[in-house]
């Protein structure tokens, strides 16, 4: 049973641009949140999607927006990026239970 | 507002030795209460929950996690680390599965030889 996979692995971007990061849940799970976790700290919720819908929001700018498929495959996108906006990126996928992580995006902003 | 507070930033222990890591919360309600480990460049796996009944509950590698509301208190426990424990440790609050989860800001545990 694979778990949650997210693509890519890593990163690179300038400030300005636009990135675009995509998860894939666990079988079976319909929920899928993310996390952005700056390097020592704990992970931050963004969003989480339901039925293709936002469901529930962080305290992060209109620049994080995403995304549910269908299929509930989800992606976040981040617009204007800033230095700040680096961090690993972290999807979780879940189904009326705990949640369960996907081993990240590690995004660099230079 | 749900919060959770990690005292302990950076724990070194023997091998063999016992653990524990504190972590308070801050919640209005009965929380839903979840320990994660990380290990370096990975992802967040899932060590034990706790929603309700029993209040000492058990989970994954050996660990043991014990709920006491008096003191706001969800700490984590380990009778005997091994090498492969060394790694990042978050305890996290929710006010129910799927909503969005609160961590701490981790506890670095070190295991000495």
């Amino acid at each position: 049973d694979a778990g949650v996979t997210q693509s890519p692995t890593h990163l690179i971007k300038t400030r300005g641009q636009q990135v675009t990061l995509r998860c894939s849940p666990k079988s079976g799970h319909d929920t899928v949140s993310w996390y952005q976790q700056a390097l020592g700290q704990g992970p931050q919720f963004i969003f989480q999607y339901y039925e293709e819908e936002e469901r529930q929001r962080g305290n992060f700018p209109d620049r994080f927006s995403g995304h549910q498929f269908p299929n509930y495959s989800s992606e976040l996108n981040v617009n204007a990026l800033l230095l700040g906006d680096s961090a690993l990126y972290l999807c979780a996928s879940s189904l009326r239970n705990e949640q369960y992580f996907g081993p990240g995006t590690r995004l660099t902003v230079t | 507002a749900q919060s959770v507070t990690q005292p302990d930033i950076h724990i070194t222990v023997s091998e063999g030795a016992s653990l524990e890591l504190r972590c308070n919360y801050s919640y209005g309600a009965t929380p839903y209460l979840f320990w994660y480990v990380q290990s370096p460049g990975q992802g967040l796996q899932l060590l034990l929950k706790y929603f309700s009944g029993d209040t000492l509950v058990q989970g994954i590698k050996g660990f043991e996690a014990e709920f006491k509301r008096s003191q706001s208190s969800f700490n984590l426990r380990k009778p005997s680390v091994h090498w492969s424990d060394a790694a990042e440790y978050f305890c996290a609050v929710a006010p129910g599965y799927d909503y969005k989860l609160s961590f701490g800001a981790g506890t670095t545990v070190t295991v000495r030889a």
